[in-house]
């Protein structure tokens, strides 16, 4: 009954180093998705994945790595963070692309 | 690709009484949809209104949607002090594939 998680709820790290943020959803949804919040901009979708080994760019996704081996779980990777990637990261999943989109807590980065 | 815009941004109401936001959007869409995002945590699903419905009811909420004007409006009733949130409207992006553009929303304070 967990629906979908995001892990870690929290991190710090430093420009130049390499982050993965995990979400893993327990529907089966065939789409999954992750945005980023910034005061002054909204949500912005960062990539987007219709099912396993299928992805594709959303709208800000320079800087951004993700992968999808199984449906349930979808990792973004910040492959050499900077700062300006601070933001709070939403992953989110859906049956289908234009359908209810379910969110995950978020997760808060901070970049040094 | 920005599509729906909420106005107003803020909105700061006494408990009890009525809270209106609306939602302004530029090319034809087949649904429109509102979300609530409570602070510190991810978007949740409100309402889903197709093209060929006019209104819509859920609850304390009513969503209106004019094709016409290309405008879609959020009610809600009796506002309380639980609905301090920030509001926002989803529609199809306008550039490449179909997928959910979120505004910037509005930010509801409920005063007791």
């Amino acid at each position: 009954d967990a629906g979908i998680t995001q892990s870690p709820r929290y991190k710090i790290t430093e420009t130049g180093r390499q982050v993965t943020l995990m979400c893993h959803q327990t529907w089966s949804h065939s789409y999954m998705f992750w945005y980023r919040q910034d005061l002054g901009h909204g949500l912005r979708l960062i990539y987007y994945s219709a099912a396993a080994d299928i992805t594709d760019k959303g709208e800000v996704p320079d800087g951004y790595v993700v992968s999808r081996s199984k449906t349930e779980n979808f990792p973004l990777t910040l492959e050499s963070a900077t700062r300006s990637q601070t933001s709070v990261y939403f992953c989110a999943s859906s049956e289908s692309l234009m359908q209810t989109q379910y969110f995950g807590p978020g997760t808060r980065l901070l970049v040094l | 690709s920005q599509q729906g815009e909420e106005d107003p941004q803020a909105l700061s109401i006494q408990e009890g009484e009525n809270a209106t936001m609306n939602c302004s959007y530029k090319t034809s869409i087949n649904n429109l949809q509102w979300y609530r995002q409570n602070s510190g945590r991810g978007l949740v699903h409100l309402i889903l209104i197709r093209s060929n419905e006019r209104e819509k009811h859920s609850g304390r909420l009513r969503v209106t949607l004019d094709t016409s004007k290309k405008s879609s409006s959020l009610l809600i009733t009796a506002s309380r002090a639980a609905d301090t949130a920030s509001y926002f409207c989803a529609t199809p992006s306008i550039q490449g594939a179909q997928k959910l553009v979120f505004g910037q929303g509005t930010r509801l304070t409920i005063n007791p």
